[in-house]
């Protein structure tokens, strides 16, 4: 079992630039979480999905951010424009029923 | 106040020592409970469930009180492998999870 996928684990990229980090789940579980962790903030859910459909997009921060689950195997958050306050290293984390959470080893964003 | 609460410490101990991190949850129709690790740069991972009768592994012990709503980890004969950030977690119906902030541990020789 290769875990929860991420790419890239780092990306820097100037503000206003667009983002998009991927997210391959464990095969077979059925939902899906986008985190952001920072110092300040600790680790914030953005967004989960269930069986590839959006369930809560509360903590999605503002227009800017955007996922996608387009298969049961391939999510995408997607940043744009990016700016210097996006910076955080960004989780994906998949669950199967009944049991606790595996995550990447997530994306290290930088918007300089 | 939030839906999840630890003392972030940092809590700083001798190797051998026992050591004990509480987690408090507001929602009593939370489901399931779990401790989660985090070093330094690296992603949260699962130490442990949290079982209503209790539950232990090796050296962790994990405990769940419903009725005070809150579940500890208990550490003994602490190494200093053991430091890191401990993360509880709390899943509500419908499959969100709350994180709490998390507790530092450092053992030191």
């Amino acid at each position: 079992d290769a875990g929860v996928i991420q790419s890239p684990r780092h990306e820097v990229t100037e503000m206003g630039q667009e983002v998009t980090l991927r997210c391959k789940p464990i095969s077979g579980h059925d939902y899906l979480f986008w985190y952001r962790q920072t110092m300040m903030r600790g680790l914030e859910l953005l967004i989960y999905f269930n069986n590839n459909v959006p369930i809560d997009d509360s903590g999605m921060p503002e227009d800017r951010f955007s996922a996608k689950m387009p298969n049961a195997s391939f999510s995408t958050l997607k940043i744009q424009p990016s700016e210097p306050r996006d910076s955080a290293v960004y989780f994906c984390a998949s669950k199967g029923r009944g049991y606790g959470y595996t995550f990447g080893s997530g994306t290290r964003l930088t918007v300089v | 106040r939030k839906e999840v609460e630890q003392d972030p410490g940092p809590f700083n101990v001798p190797e051998g020592a026992t050591v004990a991190f509480n987690c408090t949850y507001s929602n009593s129709a939370s489901q399931s409970f779990f401790w989660y690790r985090q070093d330094c740069r690296k992603e949260p991972k699962l130490l442990m469930s949290v079982y209503s009768s209790g539950n232990e592994d090796g050296r962790f012990t994990a405990q769940l009180n419903r009725a005070s709503q809150y579940i500890s980890l208990l550490i003994r004969d602490s190494k200093l492998s053991d430091s890191a950030t401990y993360l509880c977690v709390v899943n509500a119906p419908a499959g969100k999870s709350t994180f709490g902030d998390g507790t530092t541990l450092t053992v030191k020789p």
